[in-house]
């Protein structure tokens, strides 16, 4: 079946460090890949999104490239500051065309100053 | 339209109970979803309407649990004879479109407590 497997966290950084966040998918087809990010006491907010390989999501300068032959989506920025603290969910939706949303389980992103 | 709402926010019931939660989506999204998020995980995929058809649910949705869109528009989900395992928060979301890719937006959720 379709899963997303997204790093342990917490990951703990200092103001402006570089990040990575982990996300490997198995799919059949051609899912569309996403993430999603979860700020202290608000709903999930779509960041960034990328519909086929080698597709390049990018936002609030957070990026993810959409790669088939490693079959993953890793999320990377150049340099985080305190106000991205928050939970970074990783998801696909199978080519179904439900738009159902598969979700990792979350990885938590404290950045201290 | 300020996104999509869910009602209550908050909801402890006694095990046994039933709940009803409200969603209502972006008024011009024909897509409502339903999940449920436990601590510490994403949230899990329960069930989809298209308009007022309820087109897909997931295993996980017990026959204790029932949804609802009349209309096409906000949408119900009942638990009936809460257990304690039900403890989780309910989230909503809608999204406009049939493209890959479209955006769902997601309501802040109910945080429902089986005590």
């Amino acid at each position: 079946g379709n899963s997303v497997t997204q790093m342990e966290g917490p990951v703990t950084l200092s103001e402006e460090a570089f990040l990575t966040i982990n996300c490997t998918y198995t799919a059949t087809g051609y899912p569309s890949l996403f993430w999603y990010v979860q700020y202290p006491g608000e709903g999930l907010q779509l960041l960034l999104k990328a519909t086929k390989a080698d597709d390049k999501g990018s936002n609030k300068g957070f990026e993810a490239t959409y790669r088939k032959e490693t079959t993953s989506f890793h999320l990377e920025k150049g340099s985080v500051q305190v106000s991205d603290s928050a939970v970074y969910f990783c998801a696909l939706t199978a080519s179904s065309n439900t738009g159902k949303l598969i979700f990792g389980q979350g990885t938590t992103l404290q950045v201290k100053p | 339209d300020t996104g999509v709402s869910q009602d209550p926010r908050h909801k402890i019931t006694k095990r046994g109970q039933n709940v009803t939660f409200r969603c209502d989506p972006i008024s011009e999204h024909n897509r409502l979803y339903w999940y449920r998020q436990t601590l510490g995980q994403g949230p899990e995929f329960l069930t989809y309407f298209q308009n007022e058809a309820q087109l897909e649910k997931s295993r996980l949705l017990s026959d204790r649990f029932s949804a609802e869109r009349p209309k096409g528009s906000f949408s119900t989900l009942e638990i009936q004879r809460t257990e304690q395992g039900d403890s989780a928060m309910y989230l909503c979301a809608s999204s406009g479109g049939i493209r890959e890719g479209t955006e769902a937006f997601f309501g802040q959720g109910t945080r429902l407590t089986v005590v």
